[in-house]
């Protein structure tokens, strides 16, 4: 089955504690692509990647960090947690091209707490 | 910048009737794309419907249809014969074009939460 799969899928953590939660697709998908959510916000951007090794910020970048080191990996990094990164986290991808037309593919979603 | 709008917040709606879930876009481009989402109290965001700039017929997909009009900028979701299974958060979103490598990423609305009453 073509899926993005995010882990974990809730997390409570405590500020300052590292944290990475995985993304995975099995698509061969170019593109992917991270989203917090919050209410009131909608979903907004936080990283994408083109393809292994390329990445680039989106809207609200500050207190993450990404790698795409394999294709089908897109891991987001929270170096120090602070509880303004609690929210609803998820992971999207989609092929590289197919212009207009190409559909977004989302992950399940990761509920993220940091008190 | 490209920006949607959702201005209802909630919505009520009685079982077996239609409900419209209103969307505004802003954008300068003459080819994008418009997306709806619904998302469960699961959490997933399962896609619904596509509406394309240069598509002349409205978009449908079971009981999903989207109300394109684009001289307005709107690209509202109807829902016919509303069931209980379709209380959720939807959600409203457009691809735009990204600041680097030619590419693009969706926007989205900040939802519509649709409560279906027997």
């Amino acid at each position: 089955e073509a899926q993005v799969t995010q882990n974990p899928r809730y997390l409570i953590t405590v500020t300052g504690k590292k944290l990475t939660v995985t993304c995975s697709q099995n698509m061969n998908h170019e593109y992917m692509s991270w989203y917090r959510q919050d209410p009131g916000l909608g979903l907004r951007q936080i990283y994408y990647s083109m393809n292994v090794e390329v990445t680039d910020k989106g809207d609200v970048p500050e207190g993450y960090k990404v790698s795409r080191k394999e294709k089908r990996n897109f891991p987001l990094i929270l170096e120090s947690p602070s509880p303004n990164q609690t929210s609803l986290y998820f992971c999207a991808s989609r092929p590289g091209t197919g212009g207009i037309l190409s559909g977004y593919t989302f992950g399940s979603g990761t509920r993220l707490t940091v008190v | 910048a490209q920006k949607i709008t959702q201005t209802q917040p909630g919505m009520f709606v009685q079982e077996k009737e239609a409900v419209t879930l209103d969307c505004t876009y802003d954008t300068s481009d003459q080819s994008y794309g418009l997306f709806w989402y619904k998302q469960p109290s699961s959490g997933e965001m399962i896609f619904l419907i596509y509406q394309g700039s240069y598509d002349e017929q409205n978009a449908t997909e079971g009981r999903y249809s989207l109300n394109f009009q684009k001289a307005r900028k709107s690209a509202n979701l109807v829902i016919s014969a509303s069931q209980l299974g379709d209380s959720a958060m939807y959600f409203c979103a457009m691809r735009e074009r990204q600041r680097s490598y030619n590419t693009d990423k969706l926007i989205f609305g900040t939802g519509t939460r649709l409560q279906v009453f027997p």
